[in-house]
Protein backbone atom coordinates (compact mmCIF):
# COMPACT_ATOMS: atom_id res chain seq x y z
CA UNK A 1 0.00 0.00 0.00
CA UNK A 2 1.07 3.70 -0.35
CA UNK A 3 2.89 4.81 2.20
CA UNK A 4 2.77 8.61 3.30
CA UNK A 5 4.07 10.80 0.18
CA UNK A 6 5.66 14.48 0.37
CA UNK A 7 5.85 17.14 -2.37
CA UNK A 8 7.92 18.81 -3.70
CA UNK A 9 10.91 16.06 -2.51
CA UNK A 10 13.23 19.60 -3.16
CA UNK A 11 12.57 23.25 -3.03
CA UNK A 12 14.65 26.15 -3.94
CA UNK A 13 14.09 29.16 -2.69
CA UNK A 14 15.33 32.91 -2.30
CA UNK A 15 15.22 34.49 0.99
CA UNK A 16 11.92 36.22 2.09
CA UNK A 17 9.84 34.03 -0.49
CA UNK A 18 6.52 32.18 0.53
CA UNK A 19 6.90 28.65 0.69
CA UNK A 20 4.25 25.29 0.84
CA UNK A 21 5.40 22.03 1.10
CA UNK A 22 2.64 18.93 1.03
CA UNK A 23 2.18 15.92 3.15
CA UNK A 24 0.04 13.12 2.28
CA UNK A 25 -0.49 10.87 4.98
CA UNK A 26 -1.98 7.02 5.15
CA UNK A 27 -5.50 6.69 4.14
CA UNK A 28 -7.00 6.37 7.69
CA UNK A 29 -4.39 7.80 9.48
CA UNK A 30 -6.09 10.71 12.16
CA UNK A 31 -2.48 11.80 13.54
CA UNK A 32 -0.51 13.69 11.43
CA UNK A 33 2.96 15.00 12.48
CA UNK A 34 5.90 17.70 10.96
CA UNK A 35 9.39 17.55 11.61
CA UNK A 36 12.30 19.34 10.45
CA UNK A 37 15.95 17.87 10.57
CA UNK A 38 19.01 20.17 10.10
CA UNK A 39 22.07 18.88 8.97
CA UNK A 40 23.84 16.17 11.47
CA UNK A 41 20.90 16.39 13.68
CA UNK A 42 17.77 14.45 14.45
CA UNK A 43 14.53 15.05 13.51
CA UNK A 44 13.01 17.90 15.32
CA UNK A 45 9.08 18.47 16.25
CA UNK A 46 6.95 21.13 14.94
CA UNK A 47 3.42 20.24 14.79
CA UNK A 48 0.82 17.77 15.98
CA UNK A 49 -2.71 17.45 14.07
CA UNK A 50 -5.25 14.85 15.58
CA UNK A 51 -8.17 15.30 12.65
CA UNK A 52 -8.82 18.95 11.18
CA UNK A 53 -7.17 20.14 14.33
CA UNK A 54 -3.68 21.44 15.44
CA UNK A 55 -3.51 19.26 19.20
CA UNK A 56 0.11 20.47 19.61
CA UNK A 57 2.00 22.94 17.76
CA UNK A 58 4.04 23.92 20.19
CA UNK A 59 7.71 22.74 18.33
CA UNK A 60 6.56 25.98 15.47
CA UNK A 61 10.26 28.17 15.99
CA UNK A 62 7.89 31.48 15.26
CA UNK A 63 4.64 32.75 13.73
CA UNK A 64 6.23 32.67 9.97
CA UNK A 65 5.66 28.87 10.32
CA UNK A 66 1.83 27.80 9.89
CA UNK A 67 0.15 24.57 9.41
CA UNK A 68 -3.52 23.49 8.55
CA UNK A 69 -5.11 19.57 7.36
CA UNK A 70 -8.68 21.45 6.49
CA UNK A 71 -10.10 17.64 5.40
CA UNK A 72 -8.29 15.67 7.91
CA UNK A 73 -6.30 13.77 5.95
CA UNK A 74 -3.97 16.02 3.92
CA UNK A 75 -1.62 18.45 5.25
CA UNK A 76 0.41 21.94 4.12
CA UNK A 77 3.04 23.17 5.92
CA UNK A 78 3.48 27.71 5.12
CA UNK A 79 6.73 28.96 5.63
CA UNK A 80 6.83 32.83 5.22
CA UNK A 81 9.29 35.24 4.64
CA UNK A 82 11.86 32.26 4.48
CA UNK A 83 14.91 32.91 6.03
CA UNK A 84 18.26 30.93 5.41
CA UNK A 85 18.15 29.20 8.81
CA UNK A 86 15.03 27.63 7.45
CA UNK A 87 17.05 25.19 5.18
CA UNK A 88 16.25 21.86 6.67
CA UNK A 89 14.70 18.57 5.38
CA UNK A 90 11.39 18.61 6.64
CA UNK A 91 9.31 15.31 7.56
CA UNK A 92 5.98 14.11 7.54
CA UNK A 93 4.62 11.31 10.08
CA UNK A 94 1.13 9.78 10.19
CA UNK A 95 0.09 7.14 12.30
CA UNK A 96 -3.88 5.53 13.31
CA UNK A 97 -3.85 7.28 16.58
CA UNK A 98 -5.09 5.28 18.73
CA UNK A 99 -2.68 4.17 21.87
CA UNK A 100 -1.02 1.17 21.83
CA UNK A 101 1.83 0.49 19.24
CA UNK A 102 1.10 4.19 18.00
CA UNK A 103 3.76 3.73 15.14
CA UNK A 104 4.68 6.80 13.14
CA UNK A 105 5.27 6.38 9.37
CA UNK A 106 7.58 8.82 7.49
CA UNK A 107 7.83 10.13 4.44
CA UNK A 108 11.25 10.97 3.04
CA UNK A 109 10.92 14.44 3.35
CA UNK A 110 11.11 17.58 1.16
CA UNK A 111 14.66 19.30 1.37
CA UNK A 112 13.98 23.09 1.68
CA UNK A 113 17.21 25.28 0.66
CA UNK A 114 16.84 28.73 1.18
CA UNK A 115 19.22 31.32 -0.88
CA UNK B 1 9.67 12.64 27.96
CA UNK B 2 12.92 11.39 29.60
CA UNK B 3 15.91 12.16 28.27
CA UNK B 4 18.39 9.30 26.41
CA UNK B 5 22.20 8.96 26.08
CA UNK B 6 23.43 6.69 22.91
CA UNK B 7 27.38 6.51 21.76
CA UNK B 8 27.48 8.64 19.13
CA UNK B 9 28.89 5.94 16.71
CA UNK B 10 29.74 2.12 16.40
CA UNK B 11 30.92 -0.36 14.09
CA UNK B 12 30.06 -3.82 13.36
CA UNK B 13 31.00 -6.46 11.07
CA UNK B 14 28.51 -7.72 8.42
CA UNK B 15 26.97 -10.91 9.47
CA UNK B 16 27.83 -10.39 13.37
CA UNK B 17 25.36 -9.31 16.31
CA UNK B 18 24.94 -5.53 16.33
CA UNK B 19 24.47 -4.20 20.35
CA UNK B 20 23.20 -0.62 20.53
CA UNK B 21 22.85 0.71 23.74
CA UNK B 22 20.87 3.35 25.15
CA UNK B 23 20.90 5.10 28.81
CA UNK B 24 17.09 6.23 30.07
CA UNK B 25 17.75 6.56 33.92
CA UNK B 26 15.54 9.20 34.84
CA UNK B 27 12.52 7.19 32.65
CA UNK B 28 8.73 7.42 34.39
CA UNK B 29 7.02 4.02 35.07
CA UNK B 30 4.32 5.14 31.91
CA UNK B 31 6.90 5.36 29.66
CA UNK B 32 8.08 3.12 26.88
CA UNK B 33 11.61 2.39 24.80
CA UNK B 34 11.13 3.28 21.19
CA UNK B 35 13.60 2.36 18.68
CA UNK B 36 13.49 3.98 14.99
CA UNK B 37 16.48 4.60 12.54
CA UNK B 38 16.70 6.28 9.39
CA UNK B 39 19.17 5.28 6.51
CA UNK B 40 20.90 8.31 4.56
CA UNK B 41 18.38 9.99 2.54
CA UNK B 42 14.92 8.95 3.60
CA UNK B 43 13.38 9.04 6.48
CA UNK B 44 12.82 7.49 9.62
CA UNK B 45 11.70 4.19 10.14
CA UNK B 46 10.20 2.55 13.61
CA UNK B 47 11.97 -1.08 14.89
CA UNK B 48 10.43 -1.90 18.18
CA UNK B 49 9.41 -0.54 21.58
CA UNK B 50 9.10 -1.99 25.04
CA UNK B 51 7.92 -1.26 28.06
CA UNK B 52 9.48 -3.99 30.81
CA UNK B 53 9.74 -6.98 29.17
CA UNK B 54 12.13 -8.07 26.28
CA UNK B 55 11.00 -7.88 23.07
CA UNK B 56 11.53 -9.44 19.30
CA UNK B 57 10.11 -8.93 16.39
CA UNK B 58 11.59 -9.52 12.40
CA UNK B 59 13.74 -6.71 12.84
CA UNK B 60 15.31 -6.89 16.56
CA UNK B 61 15.19 -7.53 19.65
CA UNK B 62 14.94 -5.00 22.82
CA UNK B 63 16.54 -6.40 26.08
CA UNK B 64 15.85 -3.78 28.65
CA UNK B 65 17.38 -3.85 32.19
CA UNK B 66 14.87 -4.80 35.06
CA UNK B 67 15.78 -1.50 37.00
CA UNK B 68 14.44 -0.17 33.12
CA UNK B 69 17.24 2.73 33.49
CA UNK B 70 19.00 0.97 29.69
CA UNK B 71 18.13 -1.12 27.11
CA UNK B 72 20.53 -2.54 24.13
CA UNK B 73 19.21 -3.07 20.86
CA UNK B 74 20.02 -5.95 18.95
CA UNK B 75 20.15 -6.58 15.46
CA UNK B 76 21.34 -10.17 15.64
CA UNK B 77 22.84 -10.50 12.00
CA UNK B 78 23.84 -6.88 10.60
CA UNK B 79 23.75 -6.57 7.20
CA UNK B 80 25.41 -3.57 4.61
CA UNK B 81 21.71 -2.00 4.53
CA UNK B 82 21.47 -1.81 8.27
CA UNK B 83 23.91 1.13 8.42
CA UNK B 84 22.17 3.85 9.47
CA UNK B 85 21.29 6.21 12.23
CA UNK B 86 19.45 4.76 15.38
CA UNK B 87 17.35 6.84 17.73
CA UNK B 88 16.51 5.35 21.45
CA UNK B 89 13.41 7.46 22.32
CA UNK B 90 11.75 7.09 25.81
CA UNK B 91 7.69 8.11 25.43
CA UNK B 92 4.63 7.82 26.45
CA UNK B 93 2.98 5.09 24.46
CA UNK B 94 -0.50 7.08 23.85
CA UNK B 95 -1.32 9.20 20.95
CA UNK B 96 -0.45 12.87 19.96
CA UNK B 97 3.15 12.45 21.83
CA UNK B 98 5.87 13.65 19.14
CA UNK B 99 8.79 11.89 18.85
CA UNK B 100 11.90 13.56 20.63
CA UNK B 101 14.68 12.01 18.81
CA UNK B 102 17.83 12.99 20.10
CA UNK B 103 21.45 12.61 18.03
CA UNK B 104 21.44 8.70 18.05
CA UNK B 105 23.98 6.55 16.78
CA UNK B 106 25.52 6.11 13.79
CA UNK B 107 25.98 2.55 13.14
CA UNK B 108 28.05 1.47 10.49
CA UNK B 109 28.45 -2.21 8.66
CA UNK B 110 31.43 -3.09 7.35
CA UNK B 111 32.14 -5.96 5.03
Amino acid sequence: GAGVSQTPSNKVTEKGKYVELRCDPISGHTALYWYRQSLGQGPEFLIYFQGTGAADDSGLPNDRFFAVRPEGSVSTLKIQRTERGDSAVYLCASSLGTSGRNEQFFGPGTRLTVL
Amino acid sequence: DAKTTQPTSMDCAEGRAANLPCNHSTISGNEYVYWYRQIHSQGPQYIIHGLKNNETNEMASLIITEDRKSSTLILPHATLRDTAVYYCIVRVADSGYALNFGKGTSLLVTP
